[in-house]
């Protein structure tokens, strides 16, 4: 069990377009999702948190306006890259959890995105 | 902000080898530390979540231990195996999780 899936698994797209990643628990509900982004040769950095029907937090430094995120139901959470530009190009990876702080973060495989 | 170190950054063993690695953090002010083992193209996998100095956990040849006082945390392969190969993480939880660069380790049969 506790199994995630993320969608789309790679995807090119030019600059200025907006991409759409989505976050899926497939076998549980998830009372919050995480979107992480990962530049080469960096570790995983937080970049939001959110719980189903609010809005979702920001770290520091994350621009909400180009990083939207949707949780609109407990097994499903959007990440959309709006206006996007080759400095948005990385790997973003998005994890479930169901229950507390304490509670195991489930992974998705992650999206590799390339802006050109 | 957390700042966490693993190290070190890249292992090579031969097959049957046992080896461990290390997780370092200057404060101890977190809730649980986990640990994820993340194969190439994979989702990474939960292994270990612990919350107790002196906490130590097993599952199968993979042991991990923690030592909140002195900032560190441990993770021990024993007999590895080609299957063992891949990135291991760690990552203190605050509220959020503070990851570490990981630690990559390389089986050869």
């Amino acid at each position: 069990g506790a199994v995630v899936s993320q969608h789309p698994s790679w995807v090119i797209c030019k600059s200025g377009t907006s991409v759409k990643i989505e976050c899926r628990s497939l076998d549980f509900q998830a009372t919050t999702m995480f979107w992480y982004r990962q530049f080469p040769k960096q570790s995983l950095m937080l970049m939001a948190t959110s719980n189903e029907g609010s809005k979702a937090t920001y770290e520091q430094g994350v621009e909400k306006d180009k990083f939207l995120i949707n949780h609109a139901s407990l097994t499903l959470s959007t990440l959309t890259v709006t206006s996007a530009h080759p400095e948005d190009s990385s790997f973003y990876i998005c994890s479930a959890r169901r229950g507390g702080t304490t509670d195991t973060q489930y992974f998705g495989p992650g999206t590799r995105l390339t802006v050109l | 902000i957390l700042n966490v170190e693993q190290s070190p950054q890249s292992l090579h063993v031969q097959e049957g080898d046992s080896t461990n690695f290390t997780c370092s953090f200057p404060s101890s002010n977190f809730y649980a530390l986990h640990w994820y083992r993340w194969e190439t193209a994979k989702s990474p996998e939960a292994l270990f979540v612990m919350t107790l100095n002196g906490d130590e956990k097993k599952k199968g040849r993979i042991s991990a231990t923690l030592n909140t006082k002195e900032g560190y945390s441990y993770l021990y392969i024993k007999g590895s195996q080609p299957e063992d190969s891949a990135t291991y993480l760690c990552a203190p939880n605050t509220g959020k999780l503070i990851f570490g660069q990981g630690t990559t380790l390389q089986v050869k049969p």
